[in-house]
């Protein structure tokens, strides 16, 4: 168990850029989801992926966010034409699937800034 | 819809004194209910979990939550706090209709322990 890797930790850019995350999720971990936490609040819900197929995505998830979960193992979020109020921590999150809620193990997340 | 309620934004104690860290949620179904620890520039770790059984759940590092239903709390508590504990914490919730078992959480409750 190598624990829930994100890179870039950190991702300085210009306004009106695209920017793309990247999540490996604990091996064999079925679920996975994106989270957004600004300064200050509790990490917010933007997507989830039951293996490969993305199953439930969040009013806070614009058009110009994207995830992709190709092969059901590591996931991206991309943004397109970024605005200043993408400034944010990204979280990734993994669990098992199966009945019930499992513990999500969490990465040290990608922190966005926005120039 | 789901919610959590964490009314203490910040509590500062001295070293070894006790102390409780206040959770609230709504919802009309049962839920499963966690508490996370953030340190700064990292991502969240679980502290504890109510998934069902006892009502008082315990971590390894001596914290403990108790579920209330009838109150619909989830209080975090530590009779002796040490330096090291000064982190962010965060009150979740997940489960009831919600399939994808995602993570709803409180703003957080920052806990300062002084010398």
């Amino acid at each position: 168990d190598t624990g829930v890797s994100q890179n870039p930790r950190h991702k300085i850019t210009k306004r009106g850029q695209n920017v793309t995350f990247r999540c490996d999720p604990i091996s064999e971990h079925n679920r996975l989801y994106w989270y957004r936490q600004t300064l200050g609040q509790g990490p917010e819900f933007l997507t989830y992926f039951q293996n490969e197929a993305q199953l439930e995505k969040s009013r806070l998830l614009s058009d110009r966010f994207s995830a992709e979960r190709p092969k059901g193992s590591f996931s991206t979020l991309e943004i397109q034409r970024t605005e200043q109020g993408d400034s944010a921590m990204y979280l990734c999150a993994s669990s098992p699937g199966g009945e019930g809620s499992s513990p999500q193990h969490f990465g040290d997340g990608t922190r966005l800034s926005i120039l | 819809a789901q919610s959590v309620t964490q009314l203490d934004s910040q509590v500062p104690v001295f070293e070894e004194a006790p102390v409780e860290l206040r959770c609230n949620y709504s919802s009309s179904v049962s839920v499963y209910l966690f508490w996370y620890v953030q340190y700064p520039n990292q991502g969240l770790q679980l502290l504890l979990k109510y998934l069902s059984g006892s009502t008082l759940v315990e971590s390894i590092n001596g914290f403990e939550a108790e579920f209330n239903k009838s109150q619909t709390s989830f209080h975090l508590r530590k009779p002796s706090v040490h330096i090291s504990d000064t982190a962010e914490y965060f009150c979740a919730v997940s489960g009831g209709m919600d399939s994808s078992y995602k993570l709803i959480f409180g703003s957080g409750t920052r806990l300062l322990v002084r010398p």
